[in-house]
């Protein structure tokens, strides 16, 4: 059974740094593209990131380029995502998302999401 | 891709047809079309990819069309569980984009 479990979100300060961290366990983890997508309180969902299996490519939404970077270790069954210089608007819950095996953003199992405030 | 769904609001009894609609700026990709459904406080489900593919386990009272930029969710008779959020997105080209989704409430 799939199961993936975010960790790390918290209260920060704009212009601070976070990483996000998720388990990943029921599947063979080093075979999917994994994702990030968050939901600000209230509002849709953003993808914001990808990574490959054995972490050739990478991709960011234009909103994260440059601030935030996603990482994995396999060895260890892990997602990471490093957010620096963060804003206000950054906040949200942030999903761990899988991608079904053969494509980088066909999404089918979803972490419960670890929540992101930036505030002072 | 900016995917615009429509109605914002659906206001309907269980037992009733729900329709909602999903209109992409441009085409979509090999009708690389999904649609989530979300309760409060949960994460999103796959519903239907590909436009027309149901995920597994999920009722045949779901139902994906369209091609090109219009695309459709139909639920056949709703129950009272299908009251929710549902959200399409496009996974055939980045930045992969969702639309900013319908609230199917109970009438």
């Amino acid at each position: 059974q799939v199961h993936l479990v975010e960790s790390g979100g918290a209260l920060v300060k704009p212009g601070g740094s976070l990483r996000l961290s998720c388990a990943a366990s029921g599947f063979t983890f080093s075979d999917s593209y994994m994702n990030w997508i968050r939901q600000a309180p209230g509002k849709g969902l953003e993808w914001l990131s990808y990574i490959s299996g054995t972490t050739t490519y990478t991709n960011y939404a234009d909103s994260v380029k440059g601030r935030f970077t996603i990482s994995r270790d396999n060895a260890k069954n892990s997602l990471y995502l490093q957010m620096s210089s963060l804003r206000a608007e950054d906040t949200a819950v942030y999903y761990c998302v899988r991608a079904i095996r053969g494509y980088s953003a066909l999404f089918d199992y979803w972490g419960q999401g670890t929540l992101v405030t930036v505030s002072s | 891709i900016v995917l615009t769904q429509s109605p914002g609001t659906l206001s309907l009894s269980p037992g009733e047809r729900a329709t909602l609609s999903c209109r992409a700026s441009q085409s979509v990709t090999g009708n690389y079309l999904t649609w989530y459904q979300q309760k409060p406080g949960q994460a999103p489900r796959l519903l239907i990819y590909g436009t027309f593919s149901r995920a597994t386990g999920i009722p045949d009272r779901f139902s994906g069309s369209g091609s090109g930029t219009d695309f459709t969710l139909t639920i056949s008779r709703l129950e009272p569980e299908d009251f929710a959020v549902y959200y399409c997105h496009q996974y055939g080209g980045s930045p992969y984009t969702f639309g900013q989704g319908t609230q199917l409430e109970i009438k």
